[in-house]
């Protein structure tokens, strides 16, 4: 069974401080990875997607992936009250589907 | 910016009955999908559409649940006969090509049977 976990949270965070998200999968077949954020009642909304080992930074975020590990993260710099949401973490391999985690809520407080 | 559409936002049915579930993509992709998400749990695949044909299929779409793009535009997801489990959000997402890209997810269907 091919699984991406994560850390239901809360995560809280003051805002201004990094938020640190975090996602394993099982599946070494795995070759991207995507983090979505959710609003509560809202459709996932793409952040960003990493494929290569290392990091991948855009504005306030940066996905880090390592391989070897079957790990992925995410950073989110100067956490603002508008990040709190729910961070999907998702797989994909060679099919189309993506492979989705639980998700991490995350509550930044002013 | 484009996006993806859905319709309708919310629908009740009685369990037994038929719902379609419609989806306009983004016009350029040509890749379409239709996940579901049942309240507090995560968001499962449930089929894979392109070139008029399913490309795959999760243990969830069984023979009660369909597609189809009728045109050039629209993407229907139909459930011949709901179940009171059936009750989750429907995305319907697209992507320009498949695998390993982005896909990008409608506002969803709330879809409860009672």
């Amino acid at each position: 069974q091919k699984e991406v976990e994560q850390n239901s949270g809360p995560l809280s965070v003051p805002e201004g401080a990094i938020a640190s998200l975090n996602c394993t999968y099982s599946d070494r077949g795995s070759q991207s990875f995507f983090w979505y954020r959710q609003y509560s009642g809202k459709s996932p909304e793409l952040i960003m997607f990493i494929y290569s080992n290392g990091d991948k930074e855009d504005g306030r975020f940066t996905a880090q992936l390592n391989k070897a590990s079957q790990y992925v993260s995410l950073l989110i710099r100067d956490s603002q009250p508008s990040d709190s949401a729910t961070y999907l973490c998702a797989s994909s391999g060679d099919t189309d589907k993506l492979i989705f985690g639980t998700g991490t809520r995350l509550q930044v407080f002013p | 910016e484009p996006e993806v559409t859905q319709t309708p936002s919310h629908q009740v049915t009685q369990m037994g009955q038929e719902v379609i579930l419609r989806c306009v993509p983004i016009s350029n992709h040509l890749y379409f999908y239709w996940y579901r998400q049942i309240l507090g749990q995560k968001v499962e695949f449930l089929v894979s559409f392109y070139n008029n044909e399913i490309s795959e299929k999760s243990e969830i779409f069984d023979d009660q649940f369909s597609v189809e793009r009728p045109d050039g535009s629209n993407f229907t997801l139909k459930i011949r006969s709901t179940k009171l489990e059936d009750s989750a959000m429907y995305f319907c997402a697209s992507s320009e090509v498949p695998r390993n890209t982005e896909a990008f997810f409608g506002q969803g269907t709330r879809l409860t049977v009672v």
